[in-house]
């Protein structure tokens, strides 16, 4: 399986962007970079998802790097809700999802 | 939708007894997964099914560990006997069909926490 490197953890204080990193040097062409977060006591949960490009949604953004051997997730404004382990992950068609320790997420108030 | 739905949200039992978790997939997802957390060891996947079928079951700890998909609305994992270690969270996740442009997103549940005494 494809292999990724996180921060164990990052703080950020409320109401300021939050850029978490994710390095996957060993990235394959096939491999779309994955981001899943899990909140206290809860399933992990979609945040987005990238091959190549740049991918904006509601929750967040996703910056690709050029050669993709690294990513950053970017929460825009962080808020107490954002508190949570962020997964980044490697998979291409027909792979499982295979989940690291991920980056523990503080957001200070 | 109401999302994946598992049971029991909790389990406490004692070591020795047979353990029943229960997963009820989102309508339409053709593929299903068991996930067990632990502390120790984070998120791991312990087997996947997909049109119900078992597809990868490498990660089913030992024989004491089964699961079926006897249709496309149910699941269950079966521990028998139950040990200490196998207290953890276990979750159950569904996902669309995939195709070479569709990335088959994950839909956790909330999952079981099963202590075993």
């Amino acid at each position: 399986d494809a292999k990724t490197t996180q921060p164990n953890s990052m703080e950020s204080n409320e109401e300021e962007p939050v850029h978490l990193p994710c390095n996957h040097s060993t990235i394959s062409g096939t491999d779309y970079i994955h981001w899943y977060r899990q909140l206290p006591s809860q399933g992990p949960e979609y945040v987005i998802h990238g091959l190549t490009s740049n991918v904006n949604n509601r929750m967040a953004s996703l910056a690709i790097a050029e050669d993709r051997k690294s990513s950053t997730l970017i929460l825009h404004r962080a808020t107490l809700r954002d508190a949570a382990v962020y997964y980044c992950i490697l998979r291409s068609y027909g792979q499982n999802f295979v989940f690291g320790p991920g980056t523990r997420l503080s957001v200070l108030p | 939708d109401a999302g994946v739905i598992q049971s029991p949200r909790h389990e406490v039992t004692e070591m020795g007894q047979e353990v029943t978790l229960r997963c009820k997939p989102i309508s339409g997802h053709n593929s299903l997964f068991w996930y067990r957390q632990t502390m120790m060891r984070g998120l791991e996947l312990l087997i996947y099914f997909n049109n119900n079928v078992p597809i990868d079951d490498s990660g089913m700890p030992e024989d004491r560990f089964s699961a079926k998909m006897p249709n496309a609305s149910f699941s269950t994992l079966k521990i028998q006997p139950s040990e200490p270690r196998d207290s953890a969270v276990y979750f159950c996740a569904s996902s669309p069909a995939t195709g070479r442009q569709n990335t088959g997103e994950l839909f956790f549940g909330e999952g079981s926490r099963l202590t075993v005494l």
